[in-house]
């Protein structure tokens, strides 16, 4: 079975621009979430989807939005991108809401220029 | 301030040593503790621990937690290079979203 799938896996992007990624969480899995990790850092917590309803969200600005689509798979959205945008974006999938532990997906290289 | 602290940030070994990873968190609203390695981009589940003094064991890992003094640790016995990673602890709190993870535990194994 495939696992928890990203793309694009690297981008470049200028500041101001706008970017988009996809994730494809593991089949059976109804809830997705996505993860900023900056060099260095742990990855922080942007948003939690369940059943295309967002149910949990990180200390993000508006710029940041995401959705979930009936296939269960998702975006992430930046808008009006800044240099400290720059990260490797992850997308985690599990079955439930509060089920335990979360499939990682291997990530979206985001360079902001 | 910090939710989740992990030590060292840092470490170097031999291989076929045995090295101790801590990790320490906030009280408020506990729920469960996990532990993933990260060794190029996808951290990789290793354990989740909820209750206290009950050993989890996967090969040469274990991991047990502390609900009375908040900490956990992560052991890996005969260390291996393929054991080198950056390692992760994360805390869920109950009425928090998501995850929340520390800065991480970059292990070196030399041979």
């Amino acid at each position: 079975d495939a696992g928890v799938t990203q793309s694009p896996t690297h981008l470049i992007k200028t500041r101001g621009q706008h970017v988009t990624l996809r994730c494809s969480p593991i089949s059976g899995h109804k809830s997705v979430s996505w993860y900023q990790q900056v060099l260095g850092q742990g990855p922080q917590f942007i948003f939690q989807y369940y059943e295309k309803e967002e149910r949990g969200r990180g200390n993000f600005p508006d710029r940041f939005s995401a959705r979930q689509f009936p296939n269960y798979s998702s975006e992430l959205n930046v808008n009006a991108l800044l240099l400290g945008d720059s990260a490797l974006y992850l997308c985690a999938s599990s079955w439930g809401l509060n089920t335990g532990e979360l499939f990682f997906g291997e990530g979206s290289r985001l360079t902001v220029l | 301030e910090d939710k989740v602290v992990q030590s060292p940030l840092s470490l170097v070994v031999h291989e076929g040593d045995t090295v101790t990873l801590n990790c320490s968190y906030e009280v408020t609203n506990f729920r469960s503790l996990l532990w993933y390695k990260q060794e190029k981009k996808a951290p990789t589940f290793l354990f989740m621990l909820t209750s206290s003094g009950i050993e989890k064991k996967s090969g040469r890992l274990s991991s047990i937690l502390d609900k009375k003094e908040l900490f956990s640790i992560l052991n890996i016995t005969a260390t291996q290079t393929g054991d080198s990673a950056i390692y992760l602890c994360a805390t869920s709190f109950t009425g928090a979203d998501g995850l929340t993870f520390g800065k991480g535990t970059h292990l070196i194994i030399q041979p």
